[in-house]
């Protein structure tokens, strides 16, 4: 079972550049969630999708936007980098909202 | 003051220790607990929930303490491959569904 994939692994972007990572979970999870790590604060919350059609803010959703067509993907875009979205993305999924999150293996992106 | 707080350590113990971790939150309206393991550049994996009575999964055990406020983490008969960075999370049920808050992480060491 391949669970939470992630794309790309790393990405090296320009400023200014669009980028869209991707997330796609097969274990049918109603809720999918996307974090930033970043050394000495931990994962923030970016946005979150309790359900196919459905999508929220998380606690730093600014210069991020999210999309949930279907159950499977969950895809994060930036739409116009700037040197302080660099950091590791993990998304992750759930049964539903209230359950354990798993996550993907995470894409390093630096945006310079 | 951070909503989830946790000694970032590191703890050098050797082989074969007892080692334990508390983590305290700030938010009282914290409704589920859970402990997290990420190896270094991998993504976070559920060790395992914490719940009112306390549990125990082998050699862990997690406790949770509602009204000073923290949660605790025991690992019995320390593994080399328990060398990891241990994240403590508390969640709060909202109508935007589970909204994890997560520690910044206690890293462990375990030494020959």
């Amino acid at each position: 079972t391949a669970g939470i994939t992630q794309a790309p692994t790393s990405q090296i972007l320009a400023a200014g550049r669009s980028m869209t990572l991707r997330c796609t979970q097969d274990m049918r999870h109603n809720a999918m969630y996307w974090y930033r790590q970043d050394l000495g604060l931990g994962l923030r919350l970016i946005h979150y999708s309790n359900t196919a059609g459905t999508t929220g803010k998380g606690e730093v959703p600014d210069g991020y936007s999210v999309s949930r067509a279907n159950t499977d993907d969950f895809p994060l875009t930036l739409a116009s980098a700037v040197p302080s979205q660099t950091s590791v993305y993990f998304c992750a999924s759930s049964r539903e909202a209230y359950n354990e999150q798993f996550f993907g293996p995470g894409t390093r992106l630096t945006v310079l | 003051r951070k909503e989830v707080e946790q000694d970032p350590g590191p703890f050098n113990v050797p082989e074969g220790a007892t080692v334990a971790f508390n983590c305290t939150y700030s938010n009282s309206a914290s409704q589920s607990f859970f402990w997290y393991r990420q190896d270094c550049r991998k993504e976070p994996k559920l060790l395992m929930s914490v719940y009112s009575s306390g549990n125990e999964d082998g050699r862990f055990t997690a406790q949770l303490n509602r009204a000073s406020q923290y949660i605790s983490l025991l690992i019995r008969d320390s593994k080399l491959s328990d060398s990891a960075t241990y994240l403590c999370v508390g969640g709060i049920l909202t109508g935007g569904g589970n909204k994890l808050t997560f520690g910044t992480g206690t890293q462990l060491k375990v030494e020959l």
